[in-house]
């Protein structure tokens, strides 16, 4: 298997663009989460799905941030518009269901708001 | 809610030394997951070592090793014959039994192995 695959592995845009961050899960995960990494807050869950369905969505910051998960190979995670602010490293993670199991992590997303 | 304290923002070891990374979690669950993630420079994240609350056996994978002591909230990680490859941030996290898989992180420690 692949692993989880994250695209783009960076992306620089100007303040007030759209952008879209994707994301494919190992095949046969029943989760996806996304995550935001920054020095000063770590890691901070911004959504999770169980089955293609949001089940948490308490971490996203803002109305400008939205995902989705169409199907069960894909997910995505837009910022509409976005701020310097977002600049960071943007995690997809997928696991199986079941208690002991781990969550498998893609490489992120670099993304620098200027 | 629960929450995962790890108190070494940073630390540093001689190659083939000893190290131990500390991590405090706060919980009122009797059931739970917890594990130590390893994120490179090159920024991918990897599991490390895993351990469920259920069992007193402390998890060993090689050269890594935890101490859990459920009662005071405690999940160390020993890292044994340390080398330049564990050079990385490690996260502590805690994950619920009942809790759709979601994972609380901490905020890492940053560990420099010195050649």
């Amino acid at each position: 298997d692949a692993g989880v695959i994250q695209s783009p592995r960076h992306e620089v845009t100007e303040m007030g663009q759209e952008v879209t961050l994707r994301c494919k899960p190992i095949s046969g995960h029943d989760y996806l989460f996304w995550y935001r990494q920054t020095m000063m807050r770590g890691l901070e869950l911004l959504i999770y799905f169980n089955n293609n369905v949001p089940i948490d969505d308490s971490g996203m910051p803002e109305d400008r941030f939205s995902a989705k998960m169409p199907n069960a190979s894909f997910s995505n995670l837009k910022i509409q518009p976005s701020e310097p602010r977002d600049s960071a490293v943007y995690f997809c993670a997928s696991s199986l269901a079941g208690g002991r199991n781990e969550q498998f992590f893609g490489p992120g997303t670099r993304l620098t708001v200027l | 809610a629960q929450t995962v304290t790890q108190s070494q923002p940073e630390m540093s070891v001689q190659e083939a030394e000893t190290v131990t990374l500390s991590c405090t979690y706060d919980t009122s669950e009797s059931n739970y997951y917890l594990f130590w993630y390893k994120q490179p420079p090159s920024r991918q994240m990897i599991l490390v070592i895993r351990q469920e609350a259920y069992k007193q056996q402390n998890a060993t994978e090689n050269r890594f090793s935890v101490n859990f002591q459920k009662a005071a909230k405690s999940f160390s990680l020993k890292i044994s014959d340390s080398q330049l490859g564990d050079t990385a941030m490690y996260f502590c996290a805690f994950m619920s039994s009942g809790g759709y898989q979601k994972v609380t992180f901490g905020i890492g420690t940053k560990l420099q192995v010195i050649p």
